[in-house]
C-alpha cells in the first residue's frame, strides 16, 4: 500500500526556473494539501484541494499554482523560482477532519 | 501570525524517564487537536489527538492532556524509548474545517 507518494524527492533548481512537483495518493481521499516546513516555521499550507478540479489558497500560496484534474494526483508548480522556495515540501491527503497522511517530501533547493 | 505555538524547540531527556511536550493556542474556534511525529526524510505520522470535550485522551506510552480554558495541551511520553527521537508537531482544526494549523515543532532527543 503506497499511501501518498511525492515525486521527485531531490530537486536543485536555479533561479527563475520552472518545476512541478507531483503528489498521488491510492486512497480514494477527497482532500488533499500542500504544505512546506521551513526551520522555525513548522508546516504552513500552500494551497489544497477538497475534490476533484478544486483548488483553493492556503496560508503561504504566493508564488505557486496547483491543479487536480484528477482524484488522485495533485500537482504543485513554481514558475518562477525564487530562492525563499527552498523548502521541504509535503504532500497530504485526508478523507476525514484530521486523518491526514503524508507523502514523504520533496527537498527543493533554489540557487 | 502563527495560531499554534510551541514554544520550546528542543527537549532532551534520559531513556525511562517522562517527556513532556507543550503546545499553546490563541484561536479559540479550534475543537480538535493532534500530535504528529517526524523522523528525517520522512513526512509526518499521526500520533494521538483530543477533542475539545475532552481534557484527557491515552494511548499507551503517549497521553494528551487539554486545558481549554489556557488554550494549552501537553503531550505525556511515559517511559520515553530512544525510538521516541523526532520531531514532535502539535495542530489543530478549527469547528467544521478540515485544514489543519500547525506549531513550529519541538526536537525530542532521548539520551540512553
Amino acid at each position: 500500500n503506497a499511501g501518498v507518494t511525492q515525486t521527485p524527492k531531490f530537486r536543485v533548481l536555479k533561479t527563475g526556473q520552472s518545476m512541478t512537483l507531483l503528489c498521488a495518493q491510492d486512497m480514494n481521499h477527497e482532500y488533499m494539501y500542500w504544505y512546506r516546513q521551513d526551520p522555525g516555521m513548522g508546516l504552513r499550507l500552500i494551497h489544497y484541494s477538497v475534490g476533484e478540479g478544486t483548488t483553493a489558497k492556503g496560508e503561504v500560496p504566493d508564488g505557486y499554482n496547483v491543479s487536480r484534474l484528477k482524484k488522485q494526483n495533485f500537482l504543485l508548480g513554481l514558475e518562477s523560482a525564487a530562492p525563499s522556495q527552498t523548502s521541504v515540501y509535503f504532500c497530504a491527503s485526508s478523507y476525514t477532519r484530521g486523518g491526514y497522511t503524508f507523502g514523504s517530501g520533496t527537498r527543493l533547493t533554489v540557487v | 501570525d502563527q495560531q499554534v505555538k510551541q514554544n520550546s524547540p528542543s527537549l532532551s531527556v534520559q531513556e525511562g524517564r517522562i517527556s513532556i511536550l507543550n503546545c499553546d493556542y490563541t484561536n479559540s474556534m479550534f475543537d480538535y487537536f493532534l500530535w504528529y511525529k517526524k523522523y528525517p526524510a520522512e513526512g509526518p505520522t499521526f500520533l494521538i489527538s483530543i477533542s475539545s470535550i475532552k481534557d484527557k485522551n491515552e494511548d499507551g506510552r503517549f497521553t494528551v492532556f487539554l486545558n481549554k480554558s489556557a488554550k494549552h495541551l501537553s503531550l505525556h511520553i511515559v517511559p520515553s524509548q530512544p525510538g521516541d527521537s523526532a520531531v514532535y508537531f502539535c495542530a489543530a482544526l478549527r469547528s467544521n474545517d478540515y485544514k489543519l494549523s500547525f506549531g513550529a515543532g519541538t526536537t525530542v532527543t532521548v539520551r540512553a
